[in-house]
C-alpha cells in the first residue's frame, strides 16, 4: 500500500460526457503528480501540483483539467470524453527533498465506449 | 522534448536466470530511477540513483547510472516468478524538471 488513494478504481461512460478522477496523496505529501497509462503510450506526465498550485503541465489536453484543493487532495476532471481517453489514470505524490522518488496509487480504469 | 529508450518492449525468460535491461537517452540526466509495476497495480520505485557512475543493490536488483549521465541499466540476478511485470526506468534533469518515463519492458518469467 503506497498511501496514496484513488478513486474510483473503474469507470465506464460513453463519448462526449465528463468525469471526475479524485485522489488523496500519502499523509504530509505535498506534491500530487498525475499520469496517463495507455497501451502505446506508456506513462505519459499530464500535471503536477504542489500545495494548491500548479507546478508543472505535460500533455493534458485542454479539455482536462486538475486542481488541488486546500486539503491537498486533487481532483482531475476529463470532460467531451472520446474513445482515445480510455487509459489508466494514476495519481502520484512525493516527499519534499525525494526528487523522482514517486509514490503511484493504485489508478483509475476509465473506459469511453 | 527528453526522451528515454528502453527495449525490447517485451522479454521471456526462464525462472532462475538473470536478466539486464538498459535505458538510454540522448539526454544528459542527473537521477535515474527504476520503477517495476505489477499487473493491476501502480508502479513502485526500485532502485534510485543519483551520482554518475553509482551502482546500487536491492535485494536480487542492481542499478547502475552510467557515466554519461545518458544511459542506466537495471539487473535481475535469479529471477523468480514474482519478477514479472513492466519495468519503468525515469529520469530527472535539472532543477524544476520533470520526471520522464521509458515505456517499460515487460518482464515474463517462465517457470
Amino acid at each position: 500500500d503506497s498511501g496514496v488513494t484513488q478513486t474510483p478504481k473503474h469507470l465506464i461512460t460513453a463519448t462526449g460526457q465528463r468525469v471526475t478522477l479524485r485522489c488523496s496523496p500519502r499523509s504530509g505529501d505535498l506534491s500530487v503528480y498525475w499520469y496517463q497509462q495507455s497501451l502505446d503510450q506508456g506513462l505519459q506526465f499530464l500535471i503536477q501540483y504542489y500545495n494548491g498550485e500548479e507546478r508543472a503541465k505535460g500533455n493534458i489536453l485542454e479539455r482536462f483539467s486538475a486542481q488541488q484543493f486546500p486539503d491537498l487532495h486533487s481532483e482531475l476532471n476529463l470532460s467531451s470524453l472520446e474513445l482515445g481517453d480510455s487509459a489508466l489514470y494514476f495519481c502520484a505524490s512525493r516527499t519534499i527533498g525525494a526528487a523522482g522518488e514517486l509514490f503511484f496509487g493504485e489508478g483509475s480504469r476509465l473506459t469511453v465506449l | 522534448g527528453q526522451q528515454l529508450n528502453q527495449s525490447p518492449q517485451s522479454m521471456f525468460i526462464q525462472e532462475g536466470e538473470d536478466v539486464s535491461m538498459n535505458c538510454t537517452s540522448s539526454s544528459i540526466f542527473n537521477t535515474w530511477l527504476w520503477y517495476k509495476q505489477d499487473p493491476g497495480e501502480g508502479p513502485v520505485l526500485l532502485i534510485a540513483l543519483y551520482k554518475a557512475g553509482e551502482l546500487t543493490s536491492n535485494g536480487r536488483l542492481t542499478a547502475q547510472f552510467g557515466i554519461t549521465r545518458k544511459d542506466s541499466f537495471l539487473n535481475i540476478s535469479a529471477s523468480i516468478p514474482s519478477d514479472v511485470g513492466i519495468y519503468f526506468c525515469a529520469g530527472l534533469g535539472g532543477a524544476n524538471s520533470k520526471l520522464t518515463f521509458g515505456k517499460g519492458i515487460t518482464l515474463s518469467v517462465r517457470p
